[in-house]
């Protein structure tokens, strides 16, 4: 049961454009949507968030969107650079009870940036 | 500040055996989690610590794994015996339990049952 799902498992774009990536969910208990990154031989770390009162959250070159009727969300990087090559891991969570900070990640896109 | 502490980084055993991996989070956070990561996939939660007790461990085998974090601050890991398909990274993590959900990642310990 696949709660969390990144359809594209690879993504490769060239310096300077813009990189989408995107997410979908089917729980709609979910309300706290975050994105990691991952590179080789680390541990994920922490990118963009969102809570489900929002439809979009900025933060430099970054900017995450929810469209929570498509329960879909995501992440956009513009100007997409080099050094943004990595795995990146879309998670969710639903807030409240014993399932707070619970993460569901989905299963990771690996974007390459080409100078 | 100090980030999560893992060790060891990568550990090889034959099936059967017994394997432990260790983890300090950072100072002062409540909450810890060990996920196990398979290649390919995402990391999956195995538990979640709440200070010294267990918040969930619903997806962790617990015919064979185990976990503890006593004095609520450093947590072990232990999986007996091993079967090949606990191949994966394990990571763990920490939080503050505030409402931002954030969690922050150590290096995760690569495991290879041959």
């Amino acid at each position: 049961d696949q709660q969390v799902k990144q359809n594209s498992p690879s993504l490769s774009v060239q310096e300077g454009r813009i990189s989408i990536l995107n997410c979908d969910y089917t729980n709609s208990m979910f309300d706290y949507f975050l994105w990691y990154k991952k590179y080789p031989a680390e541990g994920p770390t922490f990118l963009i968030s969102i809570s489900s009162i929002k439809d979009k959250n900025e933060d430099g070159r970054f900017t995450v969107f929810l469209n929570k009727s498509a329960k879909h969300l995501s992440l956009h990087i513009v100007p997409s650079q080099p050094g943004d090559s990595a795995v990146y891991f879309c998670a969710a969570s639903s807030g409240g009870g014993t399932s707070y900070g619970k993460l569901t990640f989905g299963q990771g896109t690996i974007l390459t940036v080409h100078p | 500040e100090a980030g999560v502490a893992q060790s060891p980084r990568y550990k090889i055993i034959e099936k059967r055996q017994s394997v432990a991996f260790w983890c300090n989070p950072i100072s002062g956070h409540a909450t810890l989690y060990w996920y196990q990561q398979i290649l390919g996939q995402g990391p999956k939660l195995l538990i979640q610590f709440q200070n010294n007790g267990v918040v969930d461990d619903s997806q962790l085998p617990k015919d064979r794994f185990s976990a503890e974090r006593l004095k609520g601050v450093d947590s072990t890991l232990k999986i007996q015996p091993a079967k090949l398909e606990d191949s994966a990274v394990y990571l763990c993590a920490s939080s503050s339990g505030l409402e931002d959900n954030e969690q922050f990642f150590g290096p995760g310990t690569r495991l290879t049952v041959l």
